[in-house]
């Protein structure tokens, strides 16, 4: 199966700085990269995804990029501010149809000090 | 637009007995559906999932198990609950032929 890994655990930064994640993943095959952030006591939600045919993504103040070739990829939070502080796990996917198999990161805490 | 509903918000339970959790979507026909369980500050760990009405698929043992009686509905249970069964239990959904996962609001269990 996937394994993902995801760097750092826990993330400090001040009110507008950008912040960065990064994870790896092993299977060659995976073509989905979502992630999610989740406040505390609430469930993840889906704030950007990228798929294997493109190499960056972005969307309101979210930067993704994907390098296939070192089965890396990494959110970056440019302009961060204390709602964002929140946790964040990303994930890999192989095939279409392959929900089922999505591998979600250890997850990263990040903290926005305003 | 779709919906989707978990029941109980949260239940504390004693060792040794039984747990049934629920998840429904609404406004959607025959979605991939999905139980994931997280431990307080872990990652998250798929338990099942399903494809089709009573048609359950098994991705970690923690004697647990799964059952999708509607196209809409997906029920998680045990007759005997441990310690290690407490945490966050999420039902996703994904449309047929895709891959992106939409959580519910959680189901919070605290095992005594």
């Amino acid at each position: 199966g996937e394994q993902v890994e995801q760097l750092p655990s826990i993330l400090r930064v001040q009110e507008g700085s950008s912040a960065s994640i990064n994870c790896t993943y092993e299977n060659s095959a995976s073509n989905y990269f979502p992630w999610y952030k989740q406040e505390p006591g609430e469930n993840p939600k889906l704030i950007i995804d990228i798929r294997s045919n493109m190499e960056r993504k972005q969307t309101q103040g979210l930067i993704v990029l994907l390098d296939k070739k070192a089965k890396r990829f990494s959110l970056h939070i440019t302009d961060t501010q204390p709602g964002d502080s929140a946790m964040y796990f990303c994930a890999a996917s192989e095939g279409k149809n392959m929900g089922y198999k999505l591998t979600f990161g250890t997850g990263t805490s990040l903290l926005v000090d305003p | 637009a779709q919906t989707i509903h978990q029941w109980p918000v949260a239940e504390i339970k004693a060792v040794g007995s039984p747990l049934s959790l629920g998840c429904t979507i609404k406004g959607k026909s025959s979605p991939n559906l999905y139980w994931y369980w997280q431990a307080t500050g872990g990652t998250l760990q798929q338990l099942f999932y399903s494809i089709t009405v009573g048609q359950v698929e098994s991705v970690v043992q923690l004697n647990l198990s799964a059952s999708r009686p509607k196209d809409d509905q997906f029920i998680l249970s045990t007759e005997k609950l441990l310690l290690s069964h407490s945490g966050f239990y999420l039902c996703a959904w994904s449309l047929p032929g895709e891959n992106t996962l939409y959580f519910g609001e959680g189901s919070r269990l605290i095992v005594v």
